[in-house]
Order: C-alpha cells, then sequence, then structure tokens
C-alpha cells in the first residue's frame, strides 16, 4: 500500500518568515495530493490539492509542488502569520479510493 | 449544510464498557470514511464505505471494533470491550468523489 513520509514534525518560524513543509510517497501510481490544516482541538480542514498532471498550484499565500519523478511534493507557505500556527497533514491517494496521510507537521508562528 | 456531524463529542468510559460513536455526514456524499487520531500514530483509516457498503475494513485493528452504515444518512463505530488503548480521537469524514475529504468534529474518546 501507499507509504507517506512528511518532515519536519515540528517547524518553528518568526512572523512574516516563509515556511516549507515537504512529503514523499511510494506509490507511482498515486495521483492525487492534498494538505489539511488541523488547528488544535479542531477538525482537519482541506487547503490546497494538487493531481498529477500539474507541478505547481498557488492560493494566495500557499503553494503546492509536486516532483513525480522523484516522488515527493511540497507545501509552501509565504509571509507567515501567527493564524497559520497548525498542524498540516499531507496525503496522497492510492489505488482503493482511500487516502494515506503522513505523520502531521506542527507549525508554529512566532509573532 | 451542516457538515457532518459526529456524537459525542466527549466520552469517558471504563475498560470492559461497550463504546458507541455516531456520524451523519453530509447530503448527497456517497462515501463515508472513520478515521483514528492520536499523537504515535497520526490519522489512521479505519475503514470506508460507499453508498453505504464496506469496501475496506483492513485498518480496523481488532475484532473488537465494527462499523455499520445502515443508510446513506447515519453511520456507527462500535467498540466492545473498549480497553485504555483505545483512547483517541476518532473522525468521521464524507466526501462525493473519496478524495476531498469533509471532517467531522471528532469524538475525544477516554478508557479509563
Amino acid at each position: 500500500g501507499e507509504n507517506v513520509e512528511q518532515h519536519p514534525s515540528t517547524l518553528s518560524v518568526q512572523e512574516g518568515d516563509s515556511a516549507v513543509i515537504k512529503c514523499t510517497y511510494s506509490d507511482s501510481a498515486s495521483n492525487y495530493f492534498p494538505w489539511y490544516k488541523q488547528e488544535l482541538g479542531k477538525r482537519p480542514q482541506l487547503i490546497i490539492d494538487i493531481r498529477s498532471n500539474v507541478g505547481e498550484k498557488k492560493d494566495q499565500r500557499i503553494a503546492v509542488t509536486l516532483n513525480k519523478t522523484a516522488k515527493h511534493f511540497s507545501l509552501h507557505i509565504t509571509e507567515t502569520q501567527p493564524e497559520d500556527s497548525a498542524v498540516y497533514f499531507c496525503a496522497a491517494n492510492s489505488g482503493y479510493s482511500t487516502l494515506t496521510f503522513g505523520k502531521g507537521t506542527m507549525l508554529l508562528v512566532s509573532p | 449544510d451542516a457538515g457532518v456531524i459526529q456524537s459525542p463529542r466527549h466520552e469517558v468510559t471504563e475498560m470492559g464498557q461497550e463504546v458507541t460513536l455516531r456520524c451523519k455526514p453530509i447530503s448527497g456524499h456517497d462515501y463515508l470514511f472513520w478515521y483514528r487520531q492520536t499523537m504515535m500514530r497520526g490519522l489512521e483509516l479505519l475503514i470506508y464505505f460507499n453508498n453505504n457498503v464496506p469496501i475496506d475494513d483492513s485498518g480496523m485493528p481488532e475484532d473488537r471494533f465494527s462499523a455499520k452504515m445502515p443508510n446513506a444518512s447515519f453511520s456507527t463505530l462500535k467498540i466492545q470491550p473498549s480497553e485504555p488503548r483505545d483512547s483517541a480521537v476518532y473522525f468521521c469524514a464524507s466526501s462525493f468523489d473519496s478524495e476531498k475529504l469533509f471532517f467531522g468534529s471528532g469524538t475525544q474518546l477516554s478508557v479509563l
């Protein structure tokens, strides 16, 4: 089955800096890669996703890049703000209509 | 739509007791997923349904766990008997395409 590795497990940045979270996946058949944000005590929520037919996607301050050859994808957050502090999960689909999630990255943005 | 609705929000029980978690998916979503979240193991898929039919239950840890979806608007996850190691946050999620998941608020389960 699919295996998704995510790093770093924790990331601390100053407000206004950029943050990058990286994930690798194992199943070359995976073609959908979403990112979820989970604030403390809340539910995970989809913030951005990318399909394997594109290499990059942007939505305001967040962007995701995908390298199919290397089987890795990354989340980029620019001009970080304290409200970006949360746990971020990457995921990849498998051939069975399910998502496999990474272990999560706790992002702390200090004012 | 109110989103995915789970109940209860918190459950504290004693080892050996039966626990039933409930979920109402978003209307029109044909997929329903049960996930368990712990610090050590992250988000683990337990089971998922498509059109009320269980498709993959390979993530269900033991026979103590069972899940049902009697109709398109209701699903249950039951643990009997419960054990302390079952303590976790249990999320239900629904989807119209099996990819974009909409999570409920979760049930925080504590087994003493």
